[in-house]
């Protein structure tokens, strides 16, 4: 399967934990996009990675949130002592280095409980 | 401030029947309207609407945009049971790329 791959599915924190959620993008992607979904809401642009670079993390929260996607290996999302606000479901989205056309390919998500 | 609406909120139907969801925006800098369908898994791509009154169709669904009212809507006619998921809709308001405001969504169910 050469889809947007993201793992854990399913992960479960207690307050004050951490939270790393990693995303491998679609074969032949070099841009990643990270998006939340908050129950009741619609999905929430996070932050947009390049390899090796942050181009735009304008809806990250400020503290205890970071992202990354290294030059090998999956982009992660990480998230430092968590709280039950955290609470969502994570989407990774990639796209093409080039020639993009404005569409995102979604993974199936990562769906973040906090105790 | 930047805003997708998204109606109804929820919707159920029976085969067979011609449903139509709306998408209205306020946006800046307007490029791109996008439709997706949300089933219990990833977000798939239906269309992605740049001009007005150029109708965009896949099989039984089609999409339209009208730049004059901000808006679009999203038919899908003879619905089957398949159909049933969240229909998104997303804004490229002109920040950086892939940077979309979505939608809530409409969840749309098909009875048999």
């Amino acid at each position: 399967n050469a889809g947007v791959m993201q793992n854990p599915r399913h992960l479960v924190r207690r307050r004050g934990q951490e939270a790393r959620l990693r995303c491998s993008p679609m074969k032949g992607h070099s841009h990643v996009y990270w998006y939340r979904q908050l129950p009741e809401e619609g999905l929430k642009f996070m932050v947009y990675l390049q390899k090796e670079n942050i181009i735009d993390e304008s809806g990250m929260p400020k503290e205890r949130f970071s992202a990354e996607f290294p030059k090998e290996g999956p982009s992660i999302l990480r998230i430092q002592q968590v709280v039950r606000g955290d609470s969502a479901a994570y989407f990774c989205a990639s796209s093409p280095g080039t020639g993009f056309a404005g569409e995102l390919f979604f993974g199936e998500g990562s769906r973040l409980t906090v105790l | 401030e930047d805003k997708v609406v998204q109606s109804p909120l929820s919707l159920v139907v029976h085969e067979g029947d011609t449903v139509t969801l709306n998408c209205s925006y306020e946006v800046t800098n307007f490029r791109s309207l996008l439709w997706y369908k949300q089933e219990k898994k990833a977000p798939t791509f239906l269309f992605m609407l740049t001009s007005s009154g150029i109708e965009k169709k896949s099989g039984r669904l089609s999409s339209i945009l009208d730049k004059k009212e901000l808006f679009s809507i999203l038919n899908i006619t003879a619905t089957q049971t398949g159909d049933s998921a969240i229909y998104l809709c997303a804004v490229d308001y002109g920040g950086s790329q892939g940077n979309l405001i979505f939608g809530k969504g409409t969840k749309l169910s098909v009875k048999p």
